[in-house]
C-alpha cells in the first residue's frame, strides 16, 4: 500500500542549530513533493515544492532535497529560531490534482 | 500569495443538525478545491475533490450523502455536514488550486466543528 512516513513525531533542537526532518515514501512515483508548515489550529502554509527531476531547492533558511532512488526527501532549517517551532508536513503529488500528506513532524526549537 | 478564506472559523452544533462551511478563494479563480479533515495530532485526510460546475469526487470511505459538496463558482465551494454526530467533530480544511500555478495548493485557515 502507499505510505508516507515522517521521521519522528517530535523533534527538539537548540536555537541556532540546523533542524533536519525526513520524509520517506513507498509505492509512489511522485511528480513533485511539497513541504508545509502548520501551526496549532491553523491551515497548512506552503513552504517549498521540489520536482522529481530536481535534487535540491533552497529558500532563505530552508533547504529541501529529493532522492527518488531512496524515495526520500530531507527538509532542513538552518540557524533555527524558536519561531520555527511548528508542525511540518510532507506532501506528495503524482501529477494529478491529488495531494497526499504525511502525519507531520512537530519541531520544538528551544531558546 | 493567494488567499483562501473559510467561514465559519469554528462552530458548535447539536447532534442531528446540519452545518455548512464555506471556502472562498479571494484573489484568484480556483477550478479545483479540496476538502480535508484533520483529527488531533494526525495528518490531513483528503475527503473530496470538487471541480467547478461538476460533481465532487469523494475518497473511499467518505459518505457523499453525509458530506455534501457544492462548487458553484470559481471562487466558492461549500461543504455541508448533514445530520452531524459527535464523531464528525474535527478540523475541516479546504484548499484551492489556482489555474496555471503549478498545482500549488493554497489552504484556508480551517473550521473547527464540535458536535454536542
Amino acid at each position: 500500500s502507499q505510505k508516507i512516513e515522517q521521521n519522528s513525531e517530535a523533534l527538539n533542537i537548540q536555537e541556532g542549530k540546523t533542524a533536519t526532518l525526513t520524509c520517506n515514501y513507498t509505492n509512489y512515483s511522485p511528480a513533485y513533493l511539497q513541504w508545509y508548515r502548520q501551526d496549532p489550529g491553523r491551515g497548512p502554509v506552503f513552504l517549498l515544492l521540489i520536482r522529481e527531476n530536481e535534487k535540491e531547492k533552497r529558500k532563505e533558511r530552508l533547504k529541501v532535497t529529493f532522492d527518488t532512488t531512496l524515495k526520500q526527501s530531507l527538509f532542513h532549517i538552518t540557524a533555527s529560531q524558536p519561531a520555527d517551532s511548528a508542525t511540518y508536513l510532507c506532501a506528495l503529488s503524482t501529477g494529478g490534482f491529488k495531494t497526499i500528506f504525511g502525519a507531520g513532524t512537530r519541531l520544538f526549537v528551544k531558546a | 500569495g493567494a488567499v483562501v478564506s473559510q467561514h465559519p472559523s469554528w462552530v458548535i452544533c447539536k447532534s442531528g443538525t446540519s452545518v455548512k462551511i464555506e471556502c472562498r478563494s479571494l484573489d484568484f479563480q480556483a477550478t479545483t478545491m479540496f476538502w480535508y479533515r484533520q483529527f488531533p495530532k494526525q495528518s490531513l485526510m483528503l475527503m473530496a475533490t470538487s471541480n467547478e460546475g461538476s460533481k465532487a469526487t469523494y475518497e473511499q470511505g467518505v459518505e457523499k450523502d453525509k458530506f455534501l459538496i457544492n462548487h458553484a463558482s470559481l471562487t466558492l465551494s461549500t461543504l455541508t455536514v448533514t445530520s452531524a454526530h459527535p464523531e464528525d467533530s474535527s478540523f475541516y480544511i479546504c484548499s484551492a488550486r489556482a489555474t496555471g500555478l503549478n498545482n500549488e495548493q493554497f489552504f484556508g485557515p480551517g473550521t473547527r466543528l464540535t458536535v454536542l
